[in-house]
């Protein structure tokens, strides 16, 4: 079972504030990722990290941040959210090392609504 | 460039009844291929993998099988339960430089009726 970990699990908030998607696993897996769903369509990476200090922009660009401070904390900051931010964000994990097919488990998700 | 193509949804069948939902790819190199499956509330979860050229995958009865010849990686299910309605999303994972690249498809909902 996989032990990967989205709080919250659904965010309503105003247009101007700062929010925080927190995500946690307890896999000690070193790649972590976090996607962006609108509903029907595809998923988009937004972002990736690698390792402890390790974040790059994923293809899709947003304006969101991350940072990877321990190995099982990913979270994922919205300095200013607008409404345009509204989706559902989820996170991933995967094992290190060179096997492309190493399985990425997901958390549940963040349902955004900014109004 | 890469990309993945589902068949549109939704997908709507009676219970028992047989399922494929297409999905084909373009990729350089040589990707792994992927099923996931998203139950209603619920995040995505690994249905099933193939990591090489005629590999079948297979888990809860599905079935896909990795065709290089027609790069394709169809769903299968002979028969159908209400329980197997979902969002099932359709993957590629490949080498890139620093790492590798996950691509999904849009994904395709499947409902099921008693």
């Amino acid at each position: 079972e996989a032990d990967i970990y989205q709080t919250p699990r659904y965010l309503v908030i105003g247009t101007g504030k700062k929010i925080t998607l927190e995500c946690s696993q307890t896999m000690g897996h070193d790649k972590m990722y976090w996607y962006q769903q609108d509903p029907g369509m595809e998923l988009h990476l937004i972002h990736y990290s690698y390792g402890v200090n390790s974040t790059e922009k994923g293809d899709l660009s947003s304006e969101s941040t991350v940072s990877r401070i321990r190995t099982e904390h990913f979270p994922l900051t919205l300095e200013s959210a607008r409404p345009s931010h509204t989706s559902q964000y989820l996170c991933a994990s995967s094992e290190g090392g060179t096997q492309s097919y190493n399985e990425q488990f997901f958390g549940p998700g963040t349902r955004l609504t900014v109004l | 460039g890469n990309s993945v193509t589902q068949m549109e949804g939704p997908v709507t069948l009676s219970e028992e009844a047989f399922l494929t939902i297409n999905c084909t790819y373009t990729a350089t190199g040589y990707p792994s291929l992927f099923w996931y499956v998203q139950y209603p509330g619920e995040g995505l979860q690994l249905l099933l993998k193939a990591t090489k050229a005629d590999d079948k995958g297979s888990n809860k009865g599905f079935e896909a099988t990795y065709r290089k010849e027609t790069t394709s990686f169809h769903l299968e299910k002979g028969s159908v339960q209400v329980s197997d309605s979902a969002v099932y999303f359709c993957a590629l994972r490949l080498r890139r430089t620093g790492g590798f690249k996950t691509i999904f498809g849009a994904g395709t909902r499947l409902f099921v009726k008693a």
